[in-house]
């Protein structure tokens, strides 16, 4: 099973509205990351949020962690359509060492 | 700088050859992980470097999966007698320090088994 689920699979909004997307985990972490990945390509980095840290922001990204419920959000803002993309939560597991796993993403279409 | 490059960036083959991938990390970033990635899909790990230590293998879904680092620095990933369920997206990140930080990823080769 995923060690991130992100929530929902797929989401479609008009431009100018927010988007949310969810993560859940199931082992501790060290920190919490989010990718952003276009058209099955690479991924790119977004923002990364420590196990220590609630809320974070990057220009139109806020993120949240809940450790104790051992889940995160995404949240952007005032979304454009060059936003579609999927997102794609990563985090530390110790699963025979420690190493990062990704979950299964977001699809997110946004519609100008 | 340049970033991490992957070769080919597509490659078309008949089941039943042989296929190396290859991953040139980020120059100095330590750490080196291979994905797969389905169409549709989320990243499936495979392959996990760590400067000199022993590769965390656990992700391989096959003994004819394999891969290695050389010089810690380029990597390569071989697929011995492809099947059709190993037509994916093959990607490939570095990372500078521990498996904790940002992970920065390459275009990606897309491998299609006919």
């Amino acid at each position: 099973s995923q060690q991130g689920e992100e929530d929902p699979q797929a989401l479609s909004i008009q431009e100018g509205e927010n988007a949310t997307m969810n993560c859940s985990y199931k082992t501790s972490i060290n920190n919490l990351q989010w990718y952003r990945q276009n058209s099955g390509r690479g991924l790119v980095h977004l923002i990364l949020i420590r196990s220590n840290e609630r809320e974070k922001h990057s220009g139109r990204l806020r993120v949240t962690l809940d450790t104790s419920k051992k889940s995160s959000s995404l949240l952007i803002t005032a979304s454009r359509a060059a936003d579609t993309a999927s997102y794609f939560c990563a985090t530390d597991a110790f699963t025979g060492g420690f190493k990062t796993i990704f979950g299964a993403g977001t699809r997110l279409f946004v519609k100008a | 700088g340049a970033g991490v490059s992957q070769s080919p960036s597509n490659k078309v083959t008949e089941k039943g050859k042989d296929v190396e991938l290859r991953c040139d990390p980020i120059s100095g970033h330590t750490a080196l992980y291979w994905y797969r990635q389905s169409l549709g899909q989320g990243l499936e790990f495979l392959i996990y470097f760590q400067g000199n230590s022993a590769p965390d293998k656990s992700g391989l879904p096959s003994d004819r999966f394999s891969a290695e680092r050389t010089g810690g620095s380029v990597s390569t990933l071989t697929i011995q007698r492809t099947q059709q369920e190993d037509s994916a997206v093959y990607l490939c990140a570095s990372i500078w320090g521990s498996s904790y930080n940002e992970q920065f990823f390459g275009p990606g080769t897309r491998l299609t088994v006919l």
